[in-house]
């Protein structure tokens, strides 16, 4: 079991915006400020799509946003695309001396 | 262009240590801010951090495996090499290599096309 929660699925239909929560604890997404979300293709490497919660590296769409509330993350996919179809993960990493770097359990994006 | 390939064994027995190597181009370890890590992914699960090096041979480990891993580089190779001690069959994974920079906050944002790793007798 991954210490960021993630719902197993999200669908919407072309067009809409859909939001993938990444639910962690005061140990890491409430008090740091190091989040991201990857995209990853069957059979591919993931994508870095958003770091620092809310940033996008340079060529990623600006139809991914990130944020933040409290102990949870979140990933929004506005103008959902048929192109979106794929696995999304959530990062953040941990305070405590660990440092450890965690991933949540993945999220599948199906596009009706 | 910043890239990276891994390289190593298919097949490792239960019990036997993994090395992996990490080929970087297009950067070098003695970029101040330039970090290496490893990330694992089992067949059909999830994503999971193993380790982590950055230019001034600050090193990170996952905290569960920390006692089974070493990091080190080896700038005149521009390699960075994993070793994972007394593999075993749940070890069975894709095992990429990524790049990331002390100001991208732990993101990983270029990765290795991954090396498949199965922990078999």
């Amino acid at each position: 079991q991954s210490a960021l929660t993630q719902p197993a699925s999200v669908s919407g239909s072309p067009g809409q915006s859909i939001t993938i929560s990444c639910t962690g604890t005061s140990s890491h997404v409430a008090t740091y400020n190091f989040v991201s979300w990857y995209q990853q293709y069957p059979g591919k490497a993931p994508k870095l799509i958003i770091y620092g919660v809310t940033n996008r590296p340079s060529g990623v769409s600006n139809r991914f946003s990130g944020s933040k509330s409290g102990d949870t993350a979140s990933l929004t996919i506005s103008g959902l695309q048929a192109e979106d179809e794929a696995d999304y993960y959530c990062s953040s990493s941990t305070s405590g001396g660990t440092l450890d770097v965690l991933f949540g359990g993945g999220t599948k994006v199906t596009v009706l | 262009q910043i890239t990276l390939k891994e390289s190593g064994p298919t097949l490792v027995k239960p019990t036997q240590t993994l090395t992996l190597t990490c080929t970087l181009s297009g950067f070098s370890l003695t970029s101040s801010g330039a970090g290496v890590g490893w990330i694992r992914q089992p067949p059909g699960k999830a994503l999971e951090w193993l380790a982590l090096i950055y230019w001034d041979d600050d090193k990170r480990y996952s905290s569960s495996l920390k006692n089974r891993l070493t990091i080190t580089k080896d700038i005149s190779k521009n390699q960075v090499v994993l070793t994972m001690t007394n593999m075993d069959p749940v070890d069975t994974a894709t095992y990429y290599c990524t790049h990331t920079v002390v100001i991208m906050k732990d993101a990983f944002d270029i990765w290795g096309q991954g090396t498949t790793v199965i922990v078999s007798s």
